[in-house]
């Protein structure tokens, strides 16, 4: 199946500090990602899509100076908080799109990541 | 803009009861809808999905339906477990995927 990893799995840093977090596709190609945001008890909200080669595409509201996103190659997107803060603390999860993945009676070419923990003290 | 949407935040039901979450969606352009479960801590896990040019979809123990005139989703689960405790999202594609509110099921032994 297609696996998507993110790491690390929970980080906890300092106010004003720049936290990176790693999202792999680890058995496939992944010309798109995507990152989103979740804070307790709500939904999953899309920060941006990440192009691999191009800039990332940011939601409305979504600072690109704050949030760096980068996707260097087919398999990994990274996405920097910059100078952290109490209120970014939130569960981040990315997900990869293999075009043409999709099989075992899903059309689904969406896959996501398990999701990373930033507490900002 | 454009949403996504649950009628039921909460759902309660006895184990071997069948569940049935609702979703509602407002953009008439979302071709490909999807259904998810997550677990507390860990990253949304795929249950079901469906195209735009169906209305029914059945999987194992999971039935997704889709009313493209009232946009309207909705994902039964028959014969609910416990372990079938989480928060369901529905998701629907236009050029990206968006989620809903989420729906917490909790199953009573």
């Amino acid at each position: 199946g297609a696996v998507v990893s993110q790491h690390p799995s929970r980080v906890i840093c300092k106010s004003g500090t720049s936290v990176k977090i790693e999202c792999r596709s680890l058995d496939f190609q992944a010309t798109t990602m995507f990152w989103y945001r979740q804070f307790p008890k709500q939904s999953l909200m899309l920060m941006a899509t990440s192009n691999e080669g191009s800039k990332a595409t940011y939601e409305q509201g979504v600072e690109k100076d704050k949030f760096l996103i980068n996707h260097a190659s087919l398999t990994l997107s990274t996405l920097t908080v910059t100078s952290a803060h109490p209120e970014d603390s939130s569960f981040y999860i990315c997900s990869a799109r293999d075009l043409g993945k999709a099989g075992g009676g899903s059309y689904n070419e969406q896959f996501f990541g398990p999701g990373t923990r930033l507490t900002v003290l | 803009g454009e949403s996504v949407g649950l009628h039921l935040p909460t759902l309660s039901v006895q184990e071997g009861d069948n569940s049935i979450i609702n979703c509602a969606y407002s953009n008439s352009a979302s071709d490909y809808f999807i259904w998810y479960k997550q677990e507390s801590g860990k990253g949304p896990q795929f249950i079901i999905d469906i195209r735009s040019n169906m209305d029914k979809r059945q999987g194992q123990r999971v039935t997704v339906l889709l009313n493209k005139t009232v946009k309207h989703l909705s994902l039964q689960i028959a014969a609910t477990q416990p372990g079938d405790s989480a928060v369901y999202f529905c998701a629907e594609m236009a050029h990206d995927m968006r989620f809903g509110a989420g729906t917490r099921l909790t199953v009573k032994p």
